[in-house]
C-alpha cells in the first residue's frame, strides 16, 4: 500500500479552481513533487520543492503544504489539464526511498 | 537539451531477467547534482519508484523489489541500467528512467519516453 493518499478522482469546470490533495506522514518534513501524465505518455513534473515550476509550465499550476498534507492547485483549468496526477516524496523513514501516491483522475467538465 | 532514453527486450519469459539501460545525452551522468531512476507503471496502474543510483555506484531501492533488483551505472557510456529477476505477470509494465534532484528539492525533473516490457511465455 501507497504511504502517500490521493484521491482517485476530482473533477473541475472549465477555468474554476481545483486542488488535487496528497496525504502522508513524510510530508511534515520533506516536499511533494507532482507529476502530470496524459494517456500514453511519460509523466511531466509540474511543481517541486516549496512551490517551484519546470520551465515550460504555466502559472496556472502552484504547490502548498500544510502539515501532512500537500496539494497542487489549478488556477483556472482549462481542458488540456485533463490528466492523471501523481504526487512523489521521501517515505516516512526518511531515507532515501522514494514513493508515489495511487494518483489522482482530473477531469476538466 | 537532456534526454533520456530506454532500450531493451519488449518481451521477457517467466522466472528470467528483465535487462533494461536507459542513455542519457545531452548532459553527464557523473553530475554531482543528481541520482538516476528507475520507475514502472504497469498497465492501467499508477506509478511505483524501482530504484535509483548515484554516478558513483550508492544505490537505494524499493523494498519490495529490492531481493530482485540490481541498477548499476556505466560513466563511461553514460549510461545507468536495471536487472529485474525472477520476473512474473506481475512485472508487466511500461518501464520509465528519469534524473532525480535531491533536497531540498527532490524531484524526478527529466523523464524517457519508457518502454513497455511484457512478461509471458
Amino acid at each position: 500500500s501507497s504511504e502517500l493518499t490521493q484521491d482517485p478522482a476530482v473533477s473541475v469546470a472549465l477555468g474554476q479552481t481545483v486542488r488535487i490533495t496528497c496525504q502522508g506522514d513524510s510530508l511534515r518534513s520533506y516536499y511533494a513533487s507532482w507529476y502530470q501524465q496524459k494517456p500514453g505518455q511519460a509523466p511531466v513534473l509540474v511543481i517541486y520543492g516549496k512551490n517551484n515550476r519546470p520551465s515550460g509550465i504555466p502559472d496556472r499550476f502552484s504547490g502548498s503544504s500544510s502539515g501532512n498534507t500537500a496539494s497542487l492547485t489549478i488556477t483556472g483549468a482549462q481542458a488540456e489539464d485533463e490528466a492523471d496526477y501523481y504526487c512523489n516524496s521521501r517515505d516516512s523513514s526518511g531515507n532515501h526511498l522514494r514513493v508515489f501516491g495511487g494518483g489522482t483522475k482530473l477531469t476538466v467538465l | 537539451q537532456l534526454q533520456l532514453q530506454e532500450s531493451g527486450p519488449g518481451l521477457v519469459k517467466p522466472s528470467e531477467t528483465l535487462s533494461l539501460t536507459c542513455t542519457v545525452s545531452g548532459g553527464s551522468i557523473s553530475s554531482s547534482s543528481y541520482y538516476w531512476g528507475w520507475i514502472r507503471q504497469p498497465p492501467g496502474k499508477g506509478l511505483e519508484w524501482i530504484g535509483s543510483i548515484y554516478y558513483s555506484g550508492s544505490t537505494y531501492y524499493n523494498p519490495s523489489l529490492k531481493s530482485r533488483v540490481t541498477i548499476s551505472v556505466d560513466t563511461s557510456k553514460n549510461q545507468f541500467s536495471l536487472k529485474l529477476s525472477s520476473v512474473t505477470a506481475a512485472d508487466t509494465a511500461v518501464y520509465y528512467c528519469a534524473r532525480e534532484q535531491w533536497l531540498p528539492n527532490d524531484a524526478f525533473d527529466i523523464w524517457g519516453q519508457g518502454t513497455m516490457v511484457t512478461v509471458s511465455s
